[in-house]
């Protein structure tokens, strides 16, 4: 198995512009999670999907983020407008039984 | 709502020496789960050692150990004969042992650990 598959691994876009973040799960595994982290602020879900239901967006912080989860092998987390307070490394992780697995992230700068 | 703290932001250690990594958390679940996940300046996410609330068993993974003590929320992680690939960020993580949607982690905010040559 590949793992959680995330693309791009990094991405650069001035300030104003969308950003669309991509997140490919393990085959199988039900529950999907995004994180963002950053040094002042650390590790912090954003939000997560079970059986592709969003079920806690708690963590998004604000209307600029948006995610979808339209079928079991896909997500992607949007920015829109991008501001240079996004810039954070994005995790994608998925859920098997009581472990975690993270994907590679994505280093995100907005300038 | 869970807590986990890590009071300590960073540590060096002498390679082929022994660390001891703090972790404590607040929850009044009684039923848990323990991780330690290890952050190499690659990024990369990496699961170092899980343990079971119900389980009084320490868990161990080779050079990683950790000593949990249930009653003090305490869950400290010991790395052995440290290794200069063991060099990363650290983060403690609580989840609670629930089968249906709502298990999510909740992180500590990491310690950096620096193995000297």
């Amino acid at each position: 198995d590949a793992g959680v598959i995330q693309s791009p691994r990094h991405e650069v876009t001035e300030m104003g512009q969308e950003v669309t973040l991509r997140c490919k799960p393990i085959s199988g595994h039900n529950s999907l999670f995004w994180y963002r982290q950053t040094m002042m602020r650390g590790l912090e879900l954003l939000i997560y999907f079970n059986n592709n239901v969003p079920i806690d967006d708690s963590g998004m912080p604000e209307d600029r983020f948006s995610a979808k989860m339209p079928n079991a092998s896909f997500s992607t987390l949007k920015i829109q407008p991008s501001e240079p307070r996004d810039s954070a490394v994005y995790f994608c992780a998925t859920r098997r039984i009581n472990e975690q697995f993270f994907g590679p992230g994505t280093r995100l700068t907005v300038l | 709502a869970q807590t986990v703290t890590q009071s300590q932001p960073e540590m060096s250690v002498q390679e082929a020496e022994t660390v001891t990594l703090s972790c404590t958390y607040d929850t009044s679940e009684n039923n848990y789960y323990l991780f330690w996940y290890k952050q190499p300046p690659s990024r990369q996410m990496i699961l170092v050692i899980r343990q079971e609330a119900y389980k009084q068993q320490n868990a161990t993974e080779n050079r990683f150990s950790v000593n949990f003590q249930k009653a003090a929320k305490s869950f400290s992680l010991k790395i052995s004969d440290s290794q200069l690939g063991d060099t990363a960020m650290y983060f403690c993580a609580f989840m609670k042992q629930n089968t249906g949607a709502n298990s999510k982690l909740t992180f500590g905010k990491g310690i950096t650990l620096s193995v000297r040559p």
